[in-house]
């Protein structure tokens, strides 16, 4: 099942925030955020796992409401390197079957 | 380390040839996974291997199959290729079942079938 992910874009200036939501419909065992530029593969950013527990590092920190099978990804003051496509990931039953979102584009402008 | 590594990195294909995609990692990694990226549709799971000598199919494994090799490849084979396999396929790894860790991703294979 697919997790949905909203928005589907987002334009922000340098320095503004931004929050990323990832949903799921069944019950998560983790959750995990990726970055991707255009033209690369993605790469990780951050697990988090069933028990609420907020991560970050920098200004890119993320919460897992188990209760409500939500995630959010929280960009704080954004730079431009921040740009790029933003995906979750979840697994439901701790068997590393990762199935991801279609993911939010994120735009900086200077 | 090289990481993950897959080729090729491009391919051209017309519809009924077949082709398999290589995908090798130096991390010593358990699992590994078969991923395919179309615009607006995320990454699409379509065969995993948890371990050496298993495999299991993803959300949309239909027209591939796949070999786990040995513990450091996984191979992706389109047996009769199709224009709606046109696509950007990723491969990736983690170390381990059930522990969740960081997915590595290989470079990616451009894929056009005409």
């Amino acid at each position: 099942q697919q997790p949905v992910q909203s928005p589907q874009a987002v334009i922000l200036r340098e320095g503004e925030d931004a929050v990323i939501n990832c949903s799921s419909s069944k019950a998560l065992y983790s959750v995990h955020w990726y970055r991707q530029k255009h033209g690369e593969a993605p790469v990780f950013l951050m697990i988090l796992l069933k028990g609420g527990e907020q991560k970050g590092h920098d200004k890119i920190s993320a919460s897992f409401n188990e209760k409500k099978q939500q995630s959010s990804l929280y960009l704080t003051a954004s730079q431009l390197s921040y740009s790029g496509t933003y995906f979750c990931g979840t697994d439901l039953n701790r068997d590393d079957k990762i199935i991801f979102g279609k993911g939010t584009r994120l735009h900086i402008l200077p | 380390n090289a990481g993950v590594t897959q080729t090729p990195k491009f391919q051209v294909l017309k519809t009924g040839q077949s082709m398999t995609l290589q995908c090798a990692q130096d991390m010593n990694h358990n699992s590994m996974y078969w991923y395919r990226q179309d615009p607006g549709m995320g990454l699409r799971l379509i065969y995993y291997s948890a371990s050496e000598g298993t495999t299991d199919k993803g959300e949309v494994p239909n027209g591939y199959n796949v070999s786990r090799l040995n513990k450091r490849e996984f191979s992706l084979r389109l047996e009769s290729a199709a224009p709606s396999q046109t696509s950007v396929y990723f491969c990736a790894s983690t170390p381990l079942v059930g522990d969740p860790d960081t997915q590595y991703f290989g470079p990616g294979t451009r894929l056009t079938v005409l």
